[in-house]
């Protein structure tokens, strides 16, 4: 069974400040890793993917990848009230990165305060 | 580009009733996905069709779910007879095709159907 775990939060943040929100997986397999972003009521959003080792760089988002460790984060820089959401850290095991169906974490609730 | 569409947004209906989802992927995409997400929760698959075959229902309660993609676009999730522990939001999301060259892992998500189960 294929388990990713993160911290439920709330992560509270105050503005202009860094959020580094942290999810660990269980399946060594485990090829991509994905960052969605879901405000309340609405759908997940993708806002960041990493494949390999190490950091991917994206504006004010940082994705970190760490296999040996089967750990991914996602730091946000420059933190906004926008940002203020719930984070879905989701794993899949497909080689070359396809979807067989990503596996969600419980997610994390950001609260960026002004 | 015309996103997932989903209906109907919000459903109420009364324990031991039946209910469908129905969803139209974003046109080209292969990958069709049905997630149920518990409020609270995390989405959870519960089932992934490519074209109109099954990929994976490994975590589809059969006794009462079932979903299907006629002719490998359009899906309709059913469920009969509904339970209170159904209540939740049902989520339609595509992709390219599973394991394509062209297939990033990107999935695109449906505004969702919310089911409340009295």
């Amino acid at each position: 069974q294929k388990e990713v775990e993160q911290n439920s939060g709330p992560l509270s943040v105050p503005e202009g400040a860094i959020a580094s929100l942290n999810c660990t997986y269980s399946d060594r397999g485990s090829q991509s890793f994905f960052w969605y972003r879901q405000y309340s009521g609405k759908s997940p959003e993708l806002i960041m993917s990493i494949y390999s080792n190490g950091d991917k760089e994206d504006g004010r988002f940082t994705a970190q990848l760490n296999k040996a460790s089967q750990y991914v984060s996602l730091l946000i820089r420059d933190s906004q009230p926008s940002d203020s959401a719930t984070y879905l850290c989701a794993v899949n095991t497909s080689p070359g990165g396809g979807a067989d169906g990503l596996t969600f974490g419980k997610g994390t609730h950001l609260i960026i305060q002004p | 580009e015309a996103g997932v569409a989903q209906s109907p947004r919000y459903k109420i209906i009364e324990k031991r009733q039946s209910v469908a989802f129905w969803c139209n992927p974003i046109s080209g995409h292969a990958t069709l996905y049905w997630y149920q997400q518990i409020l609270g929760q995390g989405p959870k698959l519960l089932i992934q069709f490519q074209n109109n075959g099954v990929v994976d229902d490994s975590q589809l309660p059969k006794d009462r779910f079932s979903a299907e993609r006629l002719k490998g676009v359009d899906s309709t999730l059913k469920i009969q007879p509904a339970k209170l522990e159904d209540s939740a939001v049902y989520l339609c999301a595509s992709s390219l095709e599973w394991g394509g060259a062209e297939s990033t892992g990107e999935l695109f998500f449906g505004e969702g159907s919310r089911l409340t189960v009295l």
